[in-house]
C-alpha cells in the first residue's frame, strides 16, 4: 500500500517570494512521484515528475522538486511566485511511469498575495 | 489534437438514483482512469480501463462500474447513489505504458446527490 501526506493544507505567500510545498510518501514498493496543479473548475495538469536519475527535477511554470529517498519526500519549490500561481497543488505516487492508478495527497492551496 | 472531454459538466441526482458519466479520451490514448475527488480532498482512484478491459480497481464498492468502448471512450456508472457520492469525478487518459507517457485529465463532472 502507498500513501501521500501533504504537510500544509494552505500556504499563503506574497508575490515574488519563494515557496516550498511539502510532500512525504510511504510505500512498500518503488514508486514514481508526481506534482499536479489544479486551477478552479479545471482538471489536473502535470507540473513535473520523478521517474529516475537526477533527484532534482524541473517542471513547467518555473517549478522544481527534489526527490529525497532517505526522507521519503518530494517537496515542490519555486524561487519567485506570481499571482497566477494561485491554485491547488497535489502530490501523487504511482507504480506506473505514466502515473496511472495514482495515490494522491489531499492537496495544498497556494495563495499568492500582491 | 483534442484533449480529454467529460460530460455532463454538472449533474444533480437524488439518493438511490443511478448516474452515468462519460469521458472521451485524448486522440491516440487507449487507457482511461477514473478518480473521485471529494470537496477538500485529493482525487481517489476508482478504476482503470485498458483496451476495453478493467485493469485495476481502487477501494470502491461494486455499485461503481465502468465500460470502455472500441474508440476508447469510457463511462462510469454509479448505482444506488448515496449522499457521500457527491464529488468531482475526473477521468484521465494515457497511451498505455512507457515513461514518456503521462495521463491527461479532463475538466471533471461535478455530481451532487441530494
Amino acid at each position: 500500500a502507498q500513501s501521500v501526506t501533504q504537510l500544509d493544507s494552505q500556504v499563503p505567500v506574497f508575490e515574488e517570494a519563494p515557496v516550498e510545498l511539502r510532500c512525504n510518501y510511504s510505500s512498500s514498493v518503488s514508486v514514481y512521484l508526481f506534482w499536479y496543479v489544479q486551477y478552479p473548475n479545471q482538471g489536473l495538469q502535470l507540473l513535473l515528475k520523478y521517474l529516475s536519475g537526477s533527484t532534482l527535477v524541473k517542471g513547467i511554470n518555473g517549478f522544481e522538486a527534489e526527490f529525497n529517498k532517505s526522507q521519503t519526500s518530494f517537496h515542490l519549490r519555486k524561487p519567485s511566485v506570481h499571482i497566477s500561481d494561485t491554485a491547488e497543488y497535489f502530490c501523487a505516487v504511482s507504480k506506473n511511469t505514466n502515473a496511472g492508478k495514482s495515490t494522491f495527497g489531499d492537496g495544498t492551496t497556494l495563495t499568492v498575495k500582491p | 489534437e483534442t484533449g480529454v472531454t467529460q460530460s455532463p459538466t454538472h449533474l444533480i441526482k437524488t439518493r438511490g438514483q443511478q448516474v452515468t458519466l462519460r469521458c472521451s479520451s485524448q486522440s491516440g490514448h487507449n487507457t482511461v482512469s477514473w478518480y473521485q475527488q471529494a470537496l477538500g480532498q485529493g482525487p481517489q482512484f476508482i478504476f482503470q480501463y485498458y483496451r476495453e478491459e478493467e485493469n485495476g480497481r481502487g477501494n470502491f464498492p461494486p455499485r461503481f462500474s465502468g465500460l470502455q468502448f472500441p474508440n476508447y471512450s469510457s463511462e462510469l456508472n454509479v448505482n444506488a447513489l448515496e449522499l457521500d457520492d457527491s464529488a468531482l469525478y475526473l477521468c484521465a487518459s494515457s497511451s498505455g505504458q512507457g515513461d514518456r507517457n503521462e495521463q491527461f485529465f479532463g475538466p471533471g463532472t461535478r455530481l451532487t446527490v441530494l
